[in-house]
C-alpha cells in the first residue's frame, strides 16, 4: 500500500526566515506529485506539479520552490517567507500515466509571525 | 484564468436529509471533475469523479455531470453528523495536463 507522509507536522517561523517543507511517498515508483497552499478559510490552490525526478513545474508564483530530489521526495522551500505563506500546504501524489486520481497528505500547517 | 464556482457556500441539512451541492467551471477545455471532502485541520479525501455525461453512484453518494454546460453536483442522501465537513469540488483536463482548479467549497452541516 501507498503511504504519504509529510514534515514537519506544524512549524511556526518569523517573517524573513528560511523554509523547507518535505514530502515522501513509499510504495510506488515514478508517481506524480503536487504541491497545494490553502489560506485559512481560503481555497486550496495548486503551487507546482512533477511528472518525473528532476523536473518541477510552476502552476502559481508565490515567492516560493520546489524541487524533487529523488523519485519518492518533493521539497517546497523559500530563502524568504512573507506574512502570505501563512496555512496549510499539502502535498498529494497520483499514478503515473493516465491516472489523474490525486492523494493528498497529512499537511503540514505554517504559521509565519 | 479558469475558474471553478461551487454553491452554496453553506448548506444545513437534518439528520437522514439529502444534501446537494452544485459546481461550475468556467473553463470549456475541463473534462474531468472531482468532488473531495475535507474535514476541519484535515486534507482533502476523494469521494468521486467524473468525466463522463449522466450520473454515478457509490454508496450515499451520486455524482452528475452536463458537459455542455461544464455543470456537476454532488448528492448525499441520508445525510449523517459524519457527513459535516467542506466539499471541494476540482476540475482538470485529461490530455497530459497535470493542472487542478478548485473551488471554494460547500461547508455541509448535518444536525442531529
Amino acid at each position: 500500500a501507498q503511504t504519504i507522509h509529510q514534515w514537519p507536522v506544524a512549524e511556526i517561523k518569523a517573517v524573513g526566515s528560511p523554509l523547507s517543507l518535505g514530502c515522501t511517498i513509499k510504495g510506488k515508483s515514478s508517481p506524480n506529485l503536487y504541491w497545494y497552499w490553502q489560506a485559512t478559510g481560503g481555497t486550496l490552490q495548486q503551487l507546482f506539479y512533477s511528472i518525473t525526478v528532476g523536473q518541477v513545474e510552476s502552476v502559481v508564483q508565490l515567492n516560493l520552490s520546489a524541487s524533487r530530489p529523488k523519485d519518492d521526495q518533493f521539497i517546497l522551500s523559500t530563502e524568504k517567507l512573507l506574512l502570505s505563506h501563512s496555512g496549510f500546504y499539502l502535498c498529494a501524489w497520483s499514478l503515473g500515466g493516465d491516472s489523474y486520481e490525486q492523494y493528498f497528505g497529512p499537511g503540514t500547517r505554517l504559521t509565519v509571525l | 484564468q479558469q475558474k471553478v464556482q461551487q454553491s452554496p457556500e453553506s448548506l444545513i441539512v437534518p439528520e437522514g436529509g439529502m444534501a446537494s451541492l452544485n459546481c461550475t467551471s468556467s473553463d470549456r477545455n475541463v473534462d474531468y471533475f472531482w468532488w473531495y471532502r475535507q474535514h476541519s485541520g484535515k486534507s482533502p479525501k476523494m469521494l468521486m469523479s467524473i468525466f463522463s455525461n449522466g450520473e454515478k453512484e457509490e454508496g450515499r453518494f451520486t455524482v452528475h455531470l452536463n458537459k455542455a454546460s461544464l455543470h456537476t453536483s454532488l448528492h448525499i442522501r441520508d445525510s449523517q453528523p459524519s457527513d459535516s465537513a467542506l466539499y471541494l469540488c476540482a476540475a482538470s483536463m485529461t490530455t497530459g495536463n497535470y493542472k487542478y482548479v478548485f473551488g471554494a467549497g460547500t461547508r455541509l452541516k448535518v444536525i442531529a
